[in-house]
């Protein structure tokens, strides 16, 4: 079945700098790439996806890019500011079930001043 | 406002004492699922449902029961709760049309002793 990995769990960048996280997938018919974001106590939300026909999109400071022959995806995150401290989920479904969501494990963000 | 509620927020209870979490979402989303998240495993599905009466497991479904008879309720239930499901459940819905974005309610952290 599928797998997604994601790299790496902990993340410190200072403020301002800028952060990328990476996952992987294992099935090629995987289609839908959604970011989410968790902070600290609250519950997950999206904050960018990507369909496999496009390579890359953006939404202010953050973007998504995927490759779709390496099976990679990354978020790029440009200016960290203190609130972007938090935890950000990868995660991949196939075309035929597109709800179905496989999730890697996640990447603490931490933003140092 | 749109969104998912989940009651309870936060539940103390000893082991094998039956509980139900309840999940209800007022945007009449089709899809629904239940996840339980903990340190270092990111976010594991528990069960899903497509519709009304349509239900399936997801990833950990052992010691886990759900229903579906309505669209907006998609309660949890442990019949015979043990410590190992110590954890902190989120409930999520998607519409199932023309976004695949899942929508969390806040979260139920439980502890079974």
């Amino acid at each position: 079945g599928e797998n997604v990995e994601q790299h790496p769990s902990t993340l410190s960048v200072q403020e301002g700098d800028s952060a990328v996280i990476k996952c992987t997938y294992s099935d090629s018919a995987s289609n839908y790439f959604p970011w989410y974001k968790q902070e600290l106590g609250k519950r997950p939300q999206l904050i960018i996806d990507i369909r496999s026909n496009v390579g890359e999109k953006k939404d202010q400071r953050i973007a998504v890019t995927l490759n779709k022959t390496a099976k990679h995806f990354s978020l790029h995150i440009t200016e960290t500011q203190p609130e972007d401290s938090a935890v950000y989920f990868c995660a991949a479904s196939r075309w035929d079930s597109n709800y179905q969501l496989i999730w890697g494990a996640g990447t603490k963000l931490i933003i140092k001043p | 406002e749109a969104q998912v509620t989940q009651n309870p927020r936060y539940l103390i209870t000893v082991t094998g004492k039956k509980l139900t979490v309840t999940c209800s979402q007022n945007m009449n989303h089709e899809y629904m699922s239940w996840y339980r998240q903990d340190p270092g495993l990111g976010l594991r599905q528990i069960y899903y449902s497509m519709n009304v009466e349509v239900t399936d497991k997801g990833d950990v479904p052992e010691g886990y029961k759900v229903s579906r008879k309505e669209k907006r309720n998609f309660p949890l239930i442990l019949e015979s709760p043990s410590p190992n499901q110590t954890s902190l459940y989120f409930c999520a819905s998607s519409s199932g049309t023309d976004s695949y974005e899942q929508y969390f309610g806040p979260g139920t952290r439980l502890t079974v002793t």
